[in-house]
């Protein structure tokens, strides 16, 4: 079945890196989503990863996947103020219903 | 500009008003999507739509109806039999199996 846990909540100092991490149960699962969403707002896409791929990274994000494990990590180096939101990690398969599966988010707190 | 766009951005409904949210986009995509948010959780489908003319249930279709008579438009509606509707609803759209662009949402509340 489907089923994609996230972490609630997540605390760093401005210059730190954070790290945000995901759980995924389908290991028939293609591609995996990083999604930001700031408050009152719809979900910005960030990065997302081909489930044949270890890693991949653009500018401050890293995404780290371990397949075995059906882990998903996104770290974000130099963290900002602006980077003060809310993180979902998402699933598709390329069977069935072929929609997104969300976790329930990891609201990043950045403290000055 | 290419884009989704929702709305209106606040809507108020009475008990057992049906009400309307408008999803359109201008980005040529075959896909679209309705989900629901609630405070502290993640999104959860509605409705989708692969094709003009087809639409499927998603995990909570219960008390909600859609159409997709236009490949830019997606129109969620809200029925009384949806006994819990306030929420925020967002749209998205993509092209089929690829990544999906989020609209601002519509924040829906019951008074």
């Amino acid at each position: 079945g489907e089923d994609v846990e996230q972490s609630l909540f997540l605390s760093v100092r401005e210059g730190d890196s954070s790290v945000i991490n995901c759980t995924y149960t389908d290991s028939s699962s293609t591609y995996l989503y990083w999604y930001k969403q700031e408050p009152g707002a719809g979900l910005q896409l960030l990065t997302y990863i081909f489930s044949n791929m270890d890693m991949k990274q653009d500018q401050r994000l890293t995404v780290l996947l371990n397949k075995k494990d059906k882990h998903l990590s996104l770290r974000i180096a130099d963290t900002q103020t602006g980077d003060s939101a809310i993180y979902f990690c998402a699933e598709r398969m390329d069977t069935g219903r072929r929609a997104l599966t969300f976790g329930s988010g990891t609201r990043l707190q950045v403290q000055p | 500009d290419g884009g989704i766009t929702q709305s209106p951005k606040y809507l108020f409904r009475k008990e057992g008003q049906n009400v309307t949210l408008s999803c359109e986009q201008n980005l040529n995509h075959d896909a679209m999507y309705w989900y629901r948010q609630d405070p502290g959780q993640g999104l959860r489908l509605i409705y989708y739509s692969q094709i003009v003319n087809d639409f499927q249930k998603g995990d909570i279709a219960e008390g909600y109806s859609v159409s997709r008579e236009k490949k830019e438009s997606f129109p969620l509606t809200v029925t009384s039999a949806q006994k819990n509707p306030t929420a925020f609803y967002l749209c998205a759209s993509s092209i089929v199996d690829n990544e999906q662009f989020f609209g601002p949402g519509t924040r829906l509340t019951v008074l």
